[in-house]
């Protein structure tokens, strides 16, 4: 089991330059999620899906799209980055939603990304 | 709007020595809360606490939650350098599809 996986580790980005960051899970997880992490501000949901096909709007998804073609994949899209997007960017899974029994988040290892 | 406040922000203790976070919630239909550990780069799961199973332990950590007062704290006793890191407390609710996270609590343990 490889768990949460996440590609690129580090990426630095241009103001207006788009980009997908790739996620993956092995664990037969229904429930996915991104976050982003900045200094002082705690992890804040950007978006999630509770199955194959159906995503839905965290508390910031102002500037990402996400898609959930397949259980296994969650990949977050930048439209046209901005610096305020400059973060740390964890992708999360578990096997039921947060509001349901088994919502033990397993958390990929990030993605450093830097908007110039 | 879903709550999570974690004191202190910042912590730093001898190697040795026995802490307390704190995490207090002001969330509606309170269902789970949830203790992480990040080191360096992911966080890593600790503890999950509800209505059922509100004292868990783990060797040197252990968390109680006071539903009466909202709130759950994490122990750690006879620290080690190896506690060093963000501890990350999070709230679901029976309705929210997500998770709701404190700020985290940054602890060094120095030798």
């Amino acid at each position: 089991n490889a768990g949460v996986t996440q590609t690129p580790k580090f990426q630095v980005l241009k103001t207006g330059q788009s980009m997908t960051l790739q996620c993956a899970q092995d664990m037969n997880h229904e429930y996915m999620s991104w976050y982003r992490q900045d200094p002082g501000m705690g992890l804040r949901l950007i978006h999630y899906s509770v199955g194959a096909g159906i995503t839905d709007q965290g508390e910031v998804p102002n500037g990402y799209n996400v898609s959930r073609s397949t259980t296994e994949d969650f990949p977050l899209r930048l439209l046209s980055a901005a610096p305020s997007q400059t973060s740390v960017y964890f992708c999360a899974s578990s096997y039921s939603p947060p509001s349901g029994v088994y919502n033990e988040q397993f958390f990929g290892p990030g993605t450093r990304l830097t908007v110039l | 709007e879903d709550k999570v406040v974690q004191s202190p922000l910042s912590l730093v203790v001898h190697e040795g020595d026995t802490v307390t976070l704190n995490c207090s919630y002001e969330v509606t239909n309170f269902r789970s809360l949830l203790w992480y550990k990040q080191e360096k780069k992911a966080p890593t799961f600790l503890f999950m606490l509800t209505s059922s199973g509100i004292e868990k332990k783990s060797g040197r950590l252990s968390s109680i939650l006071d539903k009466k007062e909202l709130s759950s704290i994490l122990n750690i006793t006879a620290t080690q350098t190896g506690d060093s890191a963000i501890y990350l407390c999070a709230v679901t609710t029976g309705t929210a599809s997500k998770l709701t996270f404190g700020t985290g609590t940054r602890l060094q343990v120095t030798l």
